[in-house]
């Protein structure tokens, strides 16, 4: 069964700093992993999705990283700012033969505060 | 374009009683998903469909049913509820394939008391 741990559960850093979220997985027979952001009261929005077979993604300020190897994944968030304060959530969708199907399994979130 | 919608954002239910967790989306999305969220935790999966007439179990079924008799809608029913079944719970949809993102619902809110 699949675990997926994130580290560290909380992060409180100034504006303007370059930070990494991390999130580690047990099975590395992964169909993707999808990083979310989740503000308080609200739904989960997806930020970036690696495939199995990719090494990283970038949209914008955001650069996710996948070692499928050694079962772990990054979240870099470059130059943060106050809007950037949310829970970020890592989740994996395990390898099957129905086009990923069953569903993702998720980290506890980290929970980042950007301070003015 | 409203992606996934849930409804009631909020609901108090009493001990033993019953209720349906409605959700639907408007992006012909094959794969639909329920997820319940405690605090602190990371979310499970209670039902997943991949298509109208095909539902199955996920980590945390026990206490649930689901139907999907239509691509848009996949209503999560709740039978004689429990303090345990306090939870958040999210909707979900995607399509098959390694690069489809999942969109989320609002989520529904949940007491049981």
């Amino acid at each position: 069964k699949q675990e997926v741990t994130q580290i560290p559960a909380a992060l409180s850093v100034p504006e303007g700093e370059n930070l990494v979220l991390n999130c580690s997985f047990t099975d590395s027979a992964i169909y993707n992993l999808q990083w979310f952001r989740q503000d308080p009261g609200k739904g989960l929005t997806s930020l970036l999705l690696i495939q199995s077979s990719q090494r990283e993604q970038t949209s914008g300020r955001l650069n996710a990283s996948l070692d499928k190897s050694s079962g772990r994944s990054t979240l870099y968030i470059a130059a943060s700012q106050p809007g950037d304060s949310a829970t970020y959530l890592c989740a994996t969708q395990e390898g099957d033969s129905g086009g990923g199907a069953d569903g993702l399994t998720f980290g506890k979130g980290t929970h980042l505060i950007i301070q003015p | 374009n409203a992606g996934v919608t849930q409804t009631p954002k909020f609901r108090i239910l009493k001990i033993g009683q019953s209720m349906t967790l409605q959700c639907t989306q408007d992006m012909n999305h094959n794969y639909m998903y329920w997820y319940r969220q405690d605090p602190g935790m990371g979310l499970k999966l209670i039902y997943y469909s991949v298509g109208a007439g095909i539902t199955d179990k996920g980590e945390v079924p026990n206490g649930y049913n689901v139907s999907r008799s239509t691509t848009e809608d996949f209503p999560l029913r709740l039978e004689l509820a429990a303090p345990s079944q306090t939870s958040v719970y999210f909707c979900a949809s995607s399509l098959p394939g390694p690069t489809a993102e999942a969109f989320f619902g609002q989520g529904t809110r949940l007491t049981v008391v």
